[in-house]
């Protein structure tokens, strides 16, 4: 069965830092691209990041360029998500997600709340 | 990178038919096809219904099915149930660097 578990994540003062952890379980880890996707509190689903299986290739949306950073440790089966400089509008459930365009599955996400 | 353009609402009665839209541009819904369907209940992950515009993942009921043309996309539930209230969101591929959702629609079943 196919598991993604994120972790990592909490409240956090503006300007701090996270890493957000996805545990990954029942595929084959090295053979997916893999995403972080987040949502607002009652907002819809914005795309964040992504790596390709090898770890060779990374993109990121523009509003979070320069400050988070996607990256895999394959022989771990993790995803992770650096994510430094916070701002309030990055206040969201994460969730890690499996695909290249279409994503047939989804973690249970890891709320983040920036705030003072 | 902005937003496809998803109807707030839709609504239907059970048993009738119901088609959410998704707009782009010819830089991500017109230019590749790469457009995925994802239905939400509250509080839980989204779940795959469609991928590359008509695709139905296994377990994904024959009610759902995607189209697309040109710039927009379209999701048709038929036979509407009442499991089938839900947000539902499109997303489509923007480039090799990108993928892009839209804002959602909330279906109700009336």
């Amino acid at each position: 069965e196919v598991q993604l578990v994120e972790s990592g994540g909490g409240l956090v003062q503006p300007g701090g830092s996270l890493r957000l952890s996805c545990a990954a379980s029942g595929f084959a880890f090295t053979a997916y691209w893999m995403n972080w996707v987040r949502q607002a509190p009652g907002k819809g689903l914005e795309w964040v990041a992504k790596i390709k299986a090898d770890g060779s290739e990374k993109y990121h949306v523009d509003s979070v360029k320069g400050r988070f950073t996607i990256s895999r440790d394959n022989a771990k089966n993790s995803l992770y998500l650096q994510m430094n400089s916070l701002r309030a509008e990055d206040s969201a459930v994460y969730y890690c997600a499996r695909g290249q365009y279409g994503f047939g599955y989804w973690g249970l996400g890891t709320l983040v709340t920036v705030s003072s | 990178q902005s937003a496809l353009t998803q109807p707030p609402s839709a609504s239907g009665s059970p048993g009738q038919s119901v088609t959410i839209s998704c707009t782009g541009t010819n830089s991500d819904v017109g230019g590749y096809n790469f457009v995925s369907w994802y239905q939400q209940y509250p509080g839980k992950a989204p779940k795959l219904m469609i991928y590359e515009v008509t695709k139905r993942p296994s377990g994904v009921p024959d009610r759902f099915s995607g189209s697309k043309s040109g710039n927009t996309a379209s999701l048709t539930v038929s036979g509407l149930q009442a499991e089938d209230e839900a947000d539902y969101y499109c997303s489509s591929c923007a480039g090799s660097n990108n993928l892009v959702f839209g804002g959602g629609t909330k279906l109700t079943v009336l």
